[in-house]
């Protein structure tokens, strides 16, 4: 079992809708959280940071942890073509290396 | 200001030739990361620097790559010779501890090996 597990997808949404992309992990230690953005041919973009569990909104952006159930989550609201990318979750301890999901492909159809 | 800049942005190169990649972080940052990007997968770290020194290069193939940071700056990442298994991106990222536990990336290093 990876440390880090991400809903394969691709995942394809009308434009509008609300979006739920997700991952799980196996370490109970990591306390940092983060969702990047990747759009082809270029580098991850960090999008959210989230320390511990709890929620974070920024925009039409929100970033759950519960990390009881070691789950985390990012939600986009009013989804548009623009954000049509593979999403990466990651996490990590402080001082520890930043392990990172697989990635889950979003298109959104205008 | 100016983010992770890397170069070459895209290498294609024939199997059995050196290849080399260039960093240059945010400034200000001491932590220096070379992640392994392959198609549909998420960035595998291959080393971590904390200034100049290499503190995690667990995950780096020593017989074929290596790399350095002079001064505690800039990093180069060599692979020496290439295998068509190699043909991947190669992220740079940078970090600063004291201001949040997060890592900025570069456009990445495309590299083709054939």
């Amino acid at each position: 079992q990876k440390e880090v597990e991400q809903d394969p997808g691709p995942l394809s949404v009308p434009e509008g809708a609300i979006v739920s992309l997700n991952c799980t992990y196996s370490n109970s230690a990591f306390q940092y959280f983060m969702w990047y953005r990747q759009y082809s041919r270029k580098g991850p973009e960090l999008l959210m940071y989230t320390y511990s569990s709890g929620n974070k909104e920024d925009g039409r952006f929100t970033a759950q942890v519960d990390k009881s159930s070691k789950y985390i989550s990012l939600f986009i609201r009013d989804s548009q073509p623009s954000d049509s990318a593979t999403y990466l979750c990651a996490m990590s301890n402080y001082g520890q290396n930043f392990v990172f999901g697989p990635g889950t492909r979003l298109s959104v159809l205008p | 200001e100016a983010g992770v800049v890397q170069s070459p942005r895209y290498k294609i190169i024939e199997k059995k030739q050196p290849v080399a990649f260039w960093c240059n972080p945010i400034s200000g940052h001491n932590t220096l990361y070379w992640y392994l990007q392959n198609l549909g997968q998420g960035p595998e770290l291959l080393i971590r620097y904390e200034n100049e020194e290499a503190v995690d290069d667990s995950q780096l193939p020593k017989d074929r790559f290596s790399a350095e940071r002079l001064k505690g700056v800039d990093s180069t990442l060599k692979i020496q010779p290439a295998e068509l298994g190699d043909s991947a991106v190669y992220l740079c990222a940078s970090s600063d501890r004291t201001g949040g536990n997060t890592i900025y990336f570069g456009e990445g290093s495309w590299l083709t090996v054939v």
